[in-house]
This record gives C-alpha cells, sequence and structure tokens, in this order.
C-alpha cells in the first residue's frame, strides 16, 4: 500500500540552529514530493517540491529539501531556525493512475526554542 | 484575490443533523478535494472533483456526498452527522492536467457533533 511517513511528531530546535524535519515514502513509480507548512487555525500552505533534477530543492522562506531516491527520503531542511518557523508540517506525494492521487503524511510539529 | 474559501469556520451540530459545508475558488482549478484532519492522522482525502460533473471517493468517503456543479464551488454534505465526524474540514483546490501542480488550501472548518 502507498504511505507517507513522517517518523517524528514533535521536533524541537533552538533558534539559529539547522532543522531537519524527516519525510519517507514507499509509493511505486516517480511520484511528484511536497513539503507545506500549517499555522495555527489556518489551512495548508505550499513550501516546495521536487519532480525531477537536482535532488536539493529549494523553497519558500529559506526551506530546502533533500531528495534520496535509494532511500526514498524527501527530508526538510532549513541552515539556520527562526522562532517564526514554528509550525505543523506536512509531506506529501502525488502520483497520477487514472486521476491525481495524493498523500499526506501525519504532520510533524516544530517547535524553534528562543 | 480570494483563492479558496471556507465557510462556516465554525460549527456544532447534533447526532443525527445534516449540513452542507461551502467551497468555493476563485482561480479557475479543475481539481478540487476535500479533507478531514485528526491528530497524528494527517490529512485524508474525502472526495474529489476533476471537473464540473466528476466526482469521486477519496480515502474516507462514507457518510459525505459531494457534487460539482460548476467550476468554482465543492460543496460537502453531512448526510446524518455522527461524533466521528467532528474533525477539522479543509478544501483545497490545483490547477488540472499536471500532477506536480501544488494545492491551494481554505482556512477550514472546524466541526463538532455532539
Amino acid at each position: 500500500a502507498q504511505s507517507v511517513a513522517q517518523p517524528e511528531d514533535q521536533v524541537n530546535v533552538a533558534e539559529g540552529n539547522p532543522l531537519t524535519v524527516k519525510c519517507t515514502y514507499s509509493v511505486s513509480g516517480n511520484p511528484y514530493l511536497f513539503w507545506y507548512v500549517q499555522y495555527p487555525n489556518r489551512g495548508l500552505q505550499f513550501l516546495l517540491k521536487y519532480i525531477t533534477g537536482d535532488n536539493l530543492v529549494k523553497g519558500s522562506y529559506g526551506f530546502e529539501a533533500e531528495f534520496n531516491k535509494s532511500q526514498t527520503s524527501f527530508h526538510l531542511k532549513k541552515p539556520s531556525a527562526l522562532v517564526s518557523d514554528s509550525a505543523l508540517y506536512f509531506c506529501a506525494v502525488r502520483w497520477k493512475t487514472s486521476y491525481d492521487k495524493v498523500i499526506f503524511g501525519p504532520g510533524t510539529s516544530l517547535s524553534v526554542i528562543p | 484575490n480570494a483563492g479558496v474559501t471556507q465557510t462556516p469556520k465554525f460549527q456544532v451540530l447534533k447526532t443525527g443533523q445534516s449540513m452542507t459545508l461551502q467551497c468555493a475558488q476563485d482561480m479557475n482549478h479543475e481539481y478540487m478535494s476535500w479533507y478531514r484532519q485528526d491528530p497524528g492522522m494527517g490529512l485524508r482525502l474525502i472526495h474529489y472533483s476533476v471537473g464540473a460533473g466528476i466526482t469521486d471517493q477519496g480515502e474516507v468517503p462514507n457518510g459525505y456526498n459531494v457534487s460539482r456543479s460548476t467550476t468554482e464551488d465543492f460543496p460537502l454534505r453531512l448526510l446524518s452527522a455522527a461524533p466521528s465526524q467532528t474533525s477539522v474540514y479543509f478544501c483545497a483546490s490545483s490547477y488540472g492536467g499536471r500532477t506536480d501542480n501544488i494545492q491551494y488550501f481554505g482556512a477550514g472548518t472546524r466541526l463538532s457533533v455532539l
């Protein structure tokens, strides 16, 4: 069965330190990979996506993500965390059958400590 | 540019009542979807539509109906509300035709069924 895992429910990091939010997936074929962020009482907002090409993808607000095909992972990273980065982060995988299919991971809550 | 608009923002229902969650988008997107968000489970797809007049079931369709008479609107109907349907509901839209298109989310409807 197709699935997306985010192995950490919660990630805590000190402001100014690098952060990593992990995502692994099990989807056949060559799916497209996305990261979305959700701030309290808001809908999800797009951060970045991987389609093809360079394994390091740059997105909004200084975030980047590294795609690893052999490990089927797509980890979200930022070199220097800000308190304002504290939010819920979702990894999503999308692929095409007869129609587009998408699965979201369970989410990882990121807390950046001043 | 309003994007994706969901109404109401909050709703309390009694078991057995019916209601309709509204979703409208002004971006001329072909794809629209309804998700529910429950703690630790990410977003789960309820129903989706690939264009006016075309809908299909997602992962958790039981107890919900949808229709798509126009490109702009995609209402979600709860036929007979149950406490298990207490959740936060998100509507999303995207351009059709490409699986790498990003999704745009509404701000959500928080539903409690007593």
